[in-house]
């Protein structure tokens, strides 16, 4: 059993469409997160989420909308999509927010591409 | 602000030799490391963590690091390449003043060729 699943694996959509990706853990963990790697491999996390409670907002646009209906599921909605969000989109998850002792696990990724 | 620093884009290697990855990370407080590898198409898999003891830290796949504080360091060593390591490998720093937030470095694309 996948630990991190997040779904669809590829997406194509067109500029303005709003689209969803969904994530779900099974490790029973507290702790989940939506990272974004660029075209050029650049990791940066976007939110965490603990508990259902947000935690961390990078600086996101207002687009982006994460929605944590219990505490195995992330879920990320992004609104009239450009250009510059195709990227890959990592879901994770760890057991606490705390990093000490602590390691993040990863889905397998989301690549978004607007067109 | 924590950062890390990959220096290198890219490391070539033959299989059979030993190989290094390296890595360098500025934090305040205590750092706590991490290497990820992420092969073509795929998530990114957790390898080993430095959190606090022993300096040296072995993970999966034979794959050890090393941290030290003076030079600010947590390089990615294997004894022996192989082929089916050839991915791109990822360092990050957290700490407990950054709450859960991993920076994560450019990462270094490792190619062992036969």
């Amino acid at each position: 059993d996948t630990a991190v699943s997040q779904t669809p694996k590829y997406l194509v959509t067109q500029m303005g469409n709003d689209k969803s990706i969904k994530c779900e853990q099974n490790l029973g963990h507290d702790t989940m997160y939506w990272y974004k790697q660029d075209s050029k491999k650049f990791l940066k996390i976007m939110f965490s989420y603990n508990n259902k409670e947000l935690i961390i907002n990078e600086t996101v646009p207002n687009r982006f909308s994460p929605k944590s209906p219990d505490k195995a599921h992330l879920n990320l909605h992004i609104n009239s999509l450009e250009l510059g969000d195709s990227a890959v989109y990592f879901c994770a998850s760890s057991q606490r927010a705390s990093l000490s002792g602590n390691t993040i696990y990863f889905g397998e990724g989301s690549w978004l591409t607007v067109v | 602000a924590q950062s890390v620093a990959q220096p290198e884009d890219q490391v070539n290697v033959a299989e059979g030799n030993p190989l290094t990855v390296k890595c360098t990370y500025s934090v305040s407080g205590n750092p706590y490391l991490f290497w990820y590898v992420q092969y073509p198409n795929r998530g990114l898999q957790f390898l080993l963590k430095y959190i606090t003891g022993d300096n040296l830290v072995k993970g999966s796949y034979g794959f050890e690091a090393e941290f030290n504080k003076s030079q600010t360091s947590f390089h990615l060593k294997k004894p022996s390449a192989l082929v089916s390591d050839s991915a791109l490998y990822f360092c990050a720093v957290g700490n407990n003043n950054a709450g859960n937030m991993l920076t994560f470095g450019g990462g270094t694309r490792l190619m062992v060729k036969p």
